[in-house]
């Protein structure tokens, strides 16, 4: 199985200050179809996941561009340019490139 | 307005079954891969299965091999989980997605707990 590893798995950041996290795969998570199959999912308290990018960097629909994607092959970042309060959450990589589907362990991002 | 409402889950004896229903709308469900995804009390995000479009094709991960299995109807926008032979490990909220390379719609999840 592709082992997903993320780090840190906890983030107190200052409001307003940056925050990055990182994903790494035990395997290239490049498909046949060239695609890099890597996305990040929010999950505040309480709530079910929501995905904010998809294939590394793009952004879905309503995901503020203070949030952003980027990586290639086994080595990648989400980024957070300034960290809001409704930012607070558990954040997850996971890869769709190979069977079984795997998740990183999660990031808590809390604020100081 | 995309929707997946999960139902189905509860309290089951180990050993127990049960059987999740997941009703999709707002989007053209069978053109979708979908997914099932757990999470246990305080921990992460576990990948369980995934259907194809046309219903061909199922991969789920290995703890749950020849118990559980993934079904859909897309004549009812309906997805299922079929859970035979349930263990305390498998107590989670369970959830519906949409998409197995990157799953974009979620549910608000299902909690089935297994215990005596």
């Amino acid at each position: 199985d592709v082992v997903m590893t993320q780090s840190p798995l906890s983030l107190p950041v200052t409001l307003g200050q940056p925050a990055s996290i990182s994903c790494r795969s035990s395997q290239s998570l490049v498909y046949s179809d060239g695609n890099t199959y890597l996305s990040w999912f929010q999950q505040r308290p309480g709530q079910s996941p929501r995905r904010l990018f998809y294939e590394v960097s793009n952004r879905d629909s309503g995901v503020p561009d203070r949030f952003s994607g980027y990586g290639s092959g086994t080595d990648f970042t989400l980024k957070i340019s300034r960290v809001e309060a409704e930012d607070v959450g558990l954040y997850y990589c996971m890869q769709g490139a190979h069977w079984p589907r795997t998740f990183g362990q999660g990031t808590k991002v809390e604020i100081k | 307005e995309v929707q997946l409402v999960e139902s189905g889950g509860g309290l089951v004896q180990p050993g127990g079954s049960l059987r999740l229903s997941c009703a999709a709308s707002g989007f053209t469900f069978s053109d979708y891969w979908m997914t099932w995804v757990r999470q246990a009390p305080g921990k992460g995000l576990e990948w369980v299965a995934s259907i194809k479009k046309d219903g061909r094709e199922k991969n789920c991960v290995d703890s749950v091999k020849g118990r559980f299995t993934i079904s859909r109807d897309n004549a009812k926008n309906s997805l299922y989980l079929q859970m035979n032979s349930l263990r305390a490990e498998d107590t989670a909220v369970y959830y519906c997605a949409a998409g197995a390379y990157s799953p974009d719609y979620w549910g608000q999840g299902t909690l089935v707990t297994v215990s005596s």
